[in-house]
């Protein structure tokens, strides 16, 4: 099955400053990928999908990812923090086969932490 | 607000019973998926609905089994329930299965098993 990895549980930054969060995937066969942000006692919420058409997808609230398959990475980034991107942050990655139901397998997140 | 509901959103109770948890996808949604978030084993992928139909399987235990109702209404059986089983399960909604089509999740929710 296709997995993802996080690196990284907890990144800190600052407000203003460049989030980079990090991702890899394990497939030779380029997978659909995600990126889904969770905010305390909430559910889980897109930022953002890889379905194979650009390399560089835009998501909403600023962020961005880029799929490069010579790194097997899919990493998330945002120019500036605000004190409201502070939730964890999860990684997803979906297979291509329709017998797979096209679940999703999550990495484990990484907490972001906004300071000021 | 996704659109999808899920009761209840606080559950509690005693190892070895038997609890039900129901989820409405959002209208027009046909497949539903059932995950499970836990500290020790981080989001899982139980089992994914489609019209009716089971779709696909994940780490689903024996004990836990689903239904898609001809309302697309889907409920998650747990039994012989575990101090292990507490976690927050979430339901998700997709209208049909894949990409393009984004899978909203519901606020999930949350078992307590003492």
């Amino acid at each position: 099955a296709q997995s993802v990895t996080q690196l990284g549980s907890h990144v800190s930054v600052s407000e203003g400053a460049l989030v980079l969060l990090r991702c890899n995937y394990s497939s030779s066969v380029p997978p659909y990928l995600f990126w889904y942000v969770q905010y305390p006692n909430q559910g889980l919420q897109l930022l953002l999908k890889y379905t194979s058409a650009a390399t560089l997808v835009k998501g909403i609230n600023g962020f961005e990812a880029e799929f490069k398959k010579s790194e097997t990475s899919f990493h998330l980034t945002k120019p500036s923090a605000h004190m409201s991107d502070a939730a964890e942050y999860f990684c997803a990655v979906s297979d291509r086969s329709p017998t797979s139901g096209y679940a999703l397998n999550f990495g484990k997140g990484t907490s972001l932490l906004v300071t000021p | 607000d996704s659109g999808v509901t899920q009761t209840p959103k606080h559950l509690i109770t005693a190892t070895g019973q038997r609890v039900t948890l129901r989820c409405s996808p959002r209208s027009g949604d046909l497949s539903v998926y059932w995950y499970q978030q836990s500290l020790d084993q981080g989001l899982q992928f139980l089992i994914q609905y489609y019209n009716g139909e089971e779709r696909a399987k994940g780490n689903i235990l024996e004990r836990f089994s689903a239904q898609q109702f001809p309302d697309l209404h889907s409920e998650l059986n747990l039994s012989s329930l575990e101090l292990g089983d507490s976690a927050l399960y979430f339901c998700a909604s997709s209208a049909l299965p894949g990409p393009p089509y984004e899978q909203y999740f519901g606020p999930g929710t949350r078992l307590t098993v003492t």
